[in-house]
């Protein structure tokens, strides 16, 4: 079956670093995209990772792990402006659908 | 990329009325989709819009319920008929520009309050 799981909230102190992690079980699997989403607003695109290993970009790094059905979403340096939900989702090429995780809200305290 | 406009931001609706949402995006998209996000959850697909023809719906959407034009490459919308308290929620319209690994955009939901 399909299937995406990610905590469901974390807190975190400005200035750390934070791991959120999302496992899958997806038919066709082609890749992982990871979304951010603040309160009241739509999600915004942060990366999709198709290969293994980990890409980087800025504060924001996101790993992938194919044969384990494992990805996470590293945020360093963290700011007060990054407390949002954080969304996974698996991209299944055989119909062309996202199936979604159901976020983790990230606490940012001071 | 793509840049997608909604409209209504958001809405008040009485019970048993419809709404039409509107989505147009800036650029020609190969696949545009209608999701629902509930308070304090995931997104759940309602229905890919195709162009043309009539929309491919999720398990637990029905035409009649949230019938979806899409007349052209740029253009969908969504109603949501007989409306319920139940069907309160944010509609989001979103697009991917090619049915590969490309992202996928959305834009600003439409919230709907059924009273």
């Amino acid at each position: 079956g399909q299937n995406i799981d990610q905590p469901t909230e974390m807190t975190a102190t400005e200035g750390a670093i934070v791991q959120i992690n999302c496992t899958y079980q997806t038919s066709g699997f082609n890749g992982l995209f990871w979304y951010q989403q603040h309160a009241g607003e739509a999600p915004t695109f942060l990366s999709y990772n198709v290969l293994d290993g980990l890409e980087e970009k800025g504060r924001f790094s996101s790993f992938l792990s194919r044969s384990k059905g494992y990805s996470y979403l590293l945020l360093k340096e963290l700011q007060m402006k990054d407390s949002a939900s954080y969304l996974c989702a698996a991209y299944e090429d055989s119909n062309y659908q996202l199936i979604w995780g159901a976020g983790t809200k990230l606490i940012i305290k001071p | 990329s793509a840049v997608i406009s909604q409209k209504p931001s958001r809405d008040i609706c009485q019970r048993g009325t419809s709404l039409t949402i509107q989505c147009q995006v800036d650029s020609q998209v190969t696949m545009m989709f209608w999701y629902r996000q509930q308070p304090g959850q995931s997104l759940t697909l309602i229905a890919t819009a195709n162009q043309g023809s009539e929309a491919t719906y999720e398990s637990g959407f029905v035409i009649d319920k949230f019938p979806i034009s899409r007349p052209n490459l740029t253009f969908s919308t969504l109603t949501v008929s007989n409306m319920s308290p139940e069907d309160s929620s944010i509609y989001l319209c979103s697009a991917r520009t090619s049915r590969g690994t490309g992202e996928l955009f959305f834009g600003e939901g439409s919230r709907l309050t059924v009273l």
